[in-house]
């Protein structure tokens, strides 16, 4: 089993539409959870950022964290076609390195 | 300077040479990272510095691959006798002091014929 597991997509949705993304892991000892997008031939760009369980919003954006069940999700609210990406979960525990899902990637429709 | 930047963008090498990536980070980032990403994957962890010590090197594949950071700032990857399975987009990364919120540059593309 990976320690990182995400769908790799494509996930195709209408423009306006809520976009539901998520991983599941399997390393209890993660503490910091962060989801990335990365447009086609550039680096990733952190999206969000959350220490430990519970929500975080950010605009259109809300990542939540339950980690009794290993499981994390990202949120977009009216969903625009420049959100068309790809989104990267990623995780770490205190040592800084950072484990990535492979990536989910996404099209809006217009 | 804005950004972490990367150098060189490309580089093509036949099979059996030596090439270094260069990164410069973010100007105070104290960590750097060094990431290797194929195509359809998430980016997967190198090596990791705070200032000019190398904290981390377990994701290094084999002993042909090395980095250093010898003034705290710049870093260079490089990668020994090359091979064709070493074709891969590099990404480094930096942040302020260790953390999960890295910023990442642009990557170098490396072809390995």
């Amino acid at each position: 089993q990976k320690e990182v597991e995400q769908d790799p997509g494509p996930l195709s949705v209408p423009e306006g539409a809520i976009v539901s993304l998520n991983c599941t892991y399997s390393n209890s000892a993660f503490q910091y959870f962060m989801w990335y997008r990365q447009y086609s031939r550039k680096g990733p760009e952190l999206l969000m950022y959350t220490y430990s369980s519970g929500n975080k919003e950010d605009g259109r954006f809300t990542a939540q964290v339950d980690k009794s069940s290993k499981y994390i999700s990202l949120f977009i609210r009216d969903s625009q076609p420049s959100d068309s990406a790809t989104y990267l979960c990623a995780m770490s525990n205190r040592d800084d390195k950072i484990i990535f899902g492979k990536g989910t990637r996404l099209h809006i429709l217009p | 300077g804005a950004g972490v930047s990367q150098s060189p963008r490309y580089k093509v090498t036949k099979r059996g040479q030596d090439v270094a990536l260069r990164c410069d980070p973010i100007s105070g980032h104290v960590s750097l990272y060094w990431y290797r990403q194929a195509l359809g994957q998430g980016p997967e962890f190198l090596t990791y510095f705070n200032y000019e010590a190398q904290q981390d090197k377990s994701g290094l594949p084999n002993d042909r691959f090395s980095a250093e950071r010898p003034e705290g700032s710049i870093s260079t990857l490089t990668i020994q006798r090359t091979e064709q399975r070493d074709s891969a987009m590099y990404r480094c990364a930096s942040s302020l002091l260790g953390g999960a919120e890295q910023f990442f540059g642009p990557g170098t593309r490396l072809t390995v014929l």
